[in-house]
This record gives structure tokens, sequence and C-alpha cells, in this order.
């Protein structure tokens, strides 16, 4: 009965490689998100989508790139890894722009 | 634009002292505030969130937070702290208005370490 959930939990690769993290949330939830917290546990937002439209897209490298299927999952793919992308990214969701925000266990990215 | 400011990396308490997290905001339009927890290799739960009403607000796990305007504050309390309270927190702000620009923006977190 997990609300947000992520696959996977930890992801470890090369440089170089092409990943992706999935999510979902069964909480019926208009608007999802991504964040990336980096080692100094900083969290930035990077994408929203509300209704499966692209509504906050930060400054991220184009390497990195949202899909929402449907409004259920938005799943985060990353092209060309590179060190600097290691981090935990967490997804989250909420049934609004600007309401309360219901957060994934979160993934771990390790990129060697 | 909007920004948070989260006073101490790290705070010490003993075990039934009180707890004092301290959060500074910045915003061009009202805000709304939230303050979430993070317990190790979890993810962020929300401890309690203002946004309009009552500036004192309950949160969950004897948590309080009270929203000061004129010192744009939002301060998190509890009255003793246990062992279990251990955990990263964060301070973060969302714009009342704005359409679909309103985003959350997070404090760099307070690691909480609870003393025996």
């Amino acid at each position: 009965d997990t609300a947000v959930s992520q696959t996977p939990k930890y992801l470890v690769t090369q440089m170089g490689n092409d990943k992706s993290i999935k999510c979902e949330q069964n909480l019926g939830h208009d608007t999802m998100y991504w964040y990336k917290q980096d080692s100094k546990k900083f969290l930035k937002i990077m994408f929203s989508y509300n209704n499966k439209e692209l509504i906050i897209n930060e400054t991220v490298p184009n390497r990195f790139s949202p899909k929402s299927p449907d409004k259920a999952h938005l799943n985060l793919h990353i092209n060309s890894l590179e060190l600097g992308d290691s981090a935990v990214y967490f997804c989250a969701s909420s049934p609004r722009i600007s309401d309360t925000q219901y957060f994934g266990p979160g993934t771990r990215l390790t990129v060697l | 634009a909007q920004s948070v400011t989260q006073l101490g990396s790290h705070v010490s308490v003993s075990e039934g002292a009180l707890v004092l997290l301290r959060c500074n905001y910045s915003s061009s339009v009202p805000p709304y505030l939230f303050w979430y927890v993070q317990y190790p290799n979890q993810g962020l739960q929300l401890l309690l969130k203002y946004t309009t009403g009552a500036t004192l607000v309950k949160g969950i796990n004897g948590f309080e937070a009270e929203f000061k305007k004129s010192e744009t504050s939002f301060h998190l309390t509890k009255p003793s702290a246990h062992m279990s309270d251990a955990a990263e927190y964060f301070c973060a702000v969302s714009p009342a208005v704005g359409g679909s620009a309103r985003q959350l923006t997070f404090g760099s977190g307070t690691q909480l370490t609870v003393l025996p």
C-alpha cells in the first residue's frame, strides 16, 4: 500500500551509461516531481509534471529527461551518466500544485 | 523569488530537553511553510505546515512551529526530545500564489542528534 514508490532503490553504474528510475504514486494526485539530493543533503527540484504536462523544468543538463506516461507515473531517464550525477533522487507527488508533497523513499545513484 | 535559511546544520540536545530548530525565509509573496523530517535512508515525511489561519501549527510526534511574519521565521520546537527524533529536518517554503510557478524551496537541513 506504498503511496509513492520508486525503483530501483539503489543503482550503481559506470560513467557513460544510460539509466532510468521509475516512480509511481497510488494517491490519485495530479502533480509529480523529481528532486535531487546531493552529498550535503541539499534538495533541489528538477522537474514537475501536472496532469502529464511539464510545468517546472529547472536548470538541469538535457541528459536528464522526464517522462510521464500517465498521471500516476513519472520516470526519469538519464543519458551519458557522469560522476557528478551521483546523488539520491526523490520522487514526490501532491494533489495539486503547491499542495503538500508526499515523497518516495529515494533512489541512491552511484556513478563509478 | 524565495529562499530558506536554516541556522545550524547540526543541533545536539539531551533526551528530554527542548528541541529548537531555526528557520528563516525570504519570499516576495505570502508563503506556505513546511517542516519535513528525513530519517536515515528514507524519504521525507511531512511534520507540519502553515498555510493560513492560526500561526501556531501543531504537527506529528509532538512537534510544533510558529509562523512569525514580522521575523520571517518558522522555527520548529518540541518540548522534550526523544531518541527517535534523531533525524535530518528540512524547512521549506512555497509561494501561496503564482499558478504553475509555485514550487517548494528547501533549506539546507539540520541534523538533530539526541544524546542519552
